[in-house]
């Protein structure tokens, strides 16, 4: 089924530890971005990528990190998760510009402690 | 604060009803887009509508925008139970190079 998957599907992680998430479309999308969305918070925008090769930063950057090495795949690291990383992720993507329909992954649920 | 706020934060109803969600927002915008998104899982994109738009429909949803009330509303008529979900609105502030989403409404159908 076309569209993008994320792994893992929940994660818990101890403080310190390093964690990449996946994230992989298959609709040849040029842009991508990661969300953390936290009750009462909404969604929040982490990273994203206007296409491969490049990347920029959102809202909430600082902790992660981001690569799009290829148009498919978009990993975020957290190179040493702290407890306020615990949260869920998104990864989206978009075929035009970040102004266009924007396609969600299924999520990963990250619990830090 | 956020660039799109929905109003009501929680909405409940009967099934068979119309249910109306609001959307306001601070600056000028390009598009502004409604999405749902089932407990659980990923947002799925529902419309957008464009700055130059006034109203737009897709099945059962009508969207309508005001740009001089920075304001839009999504109503779902003859609510099913398969509607609950949360809905948000996201707008793409000129120039922020993001979309920005709104805290959602949370709409509860019952049958």
């Amino acid at each position: 089924i076309a569209g993008i998957t994320q792994a893992p599907t929940s994660q818990i992680l101890a403080a310190g530890r390093r964690m990449t998430l996946r994230c992989t479309q298959d609709m040849r999308h040029n842009a991508m971005y990661w969300y953390r969305q936290d009750l009462g918070l909404g969604l929040r925008l982490i990273h994203y990528s206007n296409t491969a090769g490049t990347t920029g930063k959102g809202e909430v950057p600082d902790g992660y990190s981001v690569s799009r090495a290829n148009t498919d795949d978009f990993p975020l690291t957290l190179a040493s998760a702290v407890p306020s990383q615990t949260s869920v992720y998104f990864c989206a993507s978009s075929d035009g510009s970040w102004t266009d329909t924007q396609y969600f992954g299924p999520g990963t649920r990250l619990t830090v402690l | 604060s956020q660039q799109g706020e929905e109003d009501p934060q929680a909405l409940s109803i009967q099934e068979g009803e119309n249910a109306t969600m609001n959307c306001s927002y601070k600056t000028s915008i390009n598009n502004l887009q409604w999405y749902r998104q089932n407990s659980g899982r990923g947002l799925v994109h529902l419309i957008l509508i464009r700055s130059n738009e006034r109203e737009k429909h897709s099945g059962r949803l009508r969207v309508t925008l005001d740009t001089s009330k920075k304001s839009s509303s999504l109503l779902i008529t003859a609510s099913r139970a398969a509607d609950t979900a949360s809905y948000f609105c996201a707008t793409d502030k000129k120039g922020a190079q993001k979309l920005v989403f709104g805290q959602g409404t949370r709409l509860t159908i019952n049958p």
